[in-house]
């Protein structure tokens, strides 16, 4: 157990919906990031977020957002969603975005299906 | 930008035996941090080892060592006395150091290789 913890587990939804991800980082990490892993695109990185605010964004869509909130949970908004976007969606944790403490934490990822 | 590239889309060993994973990157930093994670069936993301680059000696982690060439810009896996529980997609990849700018912190991940371990 990473101590990161993303739900739903799962999701199925039709396309042109919108859902949201959560993600609850490891206890006293402050960087969230989130991945997406695909069969055609691999592992992305899509946006990082440190202390509540964006620290880096990655390939992204426009129909896709991410917030950090005080208590410093994430969550990664998919909207307008397509059969494309289907993939499993990973947050990672770390205590600071550089330095020695550079190991990342994985959650158990999100399994997003658009039918 | 900074690319990771894996060539081995696929790698079987038998039980006990010794395996070697490649990786090669490219970057115009000096600075950088290095890493292999393991992805088993279960899809979680595991840390299965790391290396910092201003470090000439590769690390180990028990039957897991790297060979790292900086100059070559390749950074090897090998497995040791392979076990089943190893059978898993491996990851490399890549993170800015410290003078990396806003991209710091981000990992850059090679295709995967599906390593099987065979009894």
């Amino acid at each position: 157990d990473s101590g990161v913890t993303q739900t739903p587990k799962h999701l199925i939804t039709a396309t042109g919906q919108r859902v949201t991800l959560r993600c609850s980082p490891r206890s006293g990490d402050l960087s969230v990031y989130w991945y997406q892993q695909s069969l055609d695109q691999g592992l992305q990185f899509l946006i990082q977020y440190y202390n509540g605010e964006e620290r880096a964004k990655g390939n992204i869509l426009e129909r896709f957002s991410a917030q950090q909130f005080p208590d410093l949970h994430s969550e990664l908004n998919l909207s307008s969603l397509e059969l494309g976007d289907s993939a499993l969606y990973f947050c990672a944790s770390s205590v600071d975005s550089q330095g020695p403490n550079t190991e990342a934490f994985f959650g158990q990822g999100t399994r997003l299906t658009v039918v | 930008a900074q690319t990771v590239t894996q060539s081995q889309p696929e790698m079987s060993v038998q039980e006990a035996e010794t395996v070697t994973l490649s990786c090669t990157y490219d970057t115009s930093e000096n600075n950088y941090y290095l890493f292999w994670y393991k992805q088993p069936p279960s899809r979680q993301m595991i840390l299965v080892i790391r290396q910092e680059a201003y470090k000439q000696q590769n690390a180990t982690e028990n039957r897991f060592s790297v060979n790292f060439q900086k100059a070559a810009k390749s950074f090897s896996l090998k497995i040791s006395d392979s076990q089943l529980g190893d059978t898993a997609m491996y990851f490399c990849a890549f993170m800015k150091g410290r003078a990396g700018g806003t991209s710091y912190g981000k990992l850059t991940f090679g295709q995967g290789t599906i390593l099987t371990v065979h009894p």
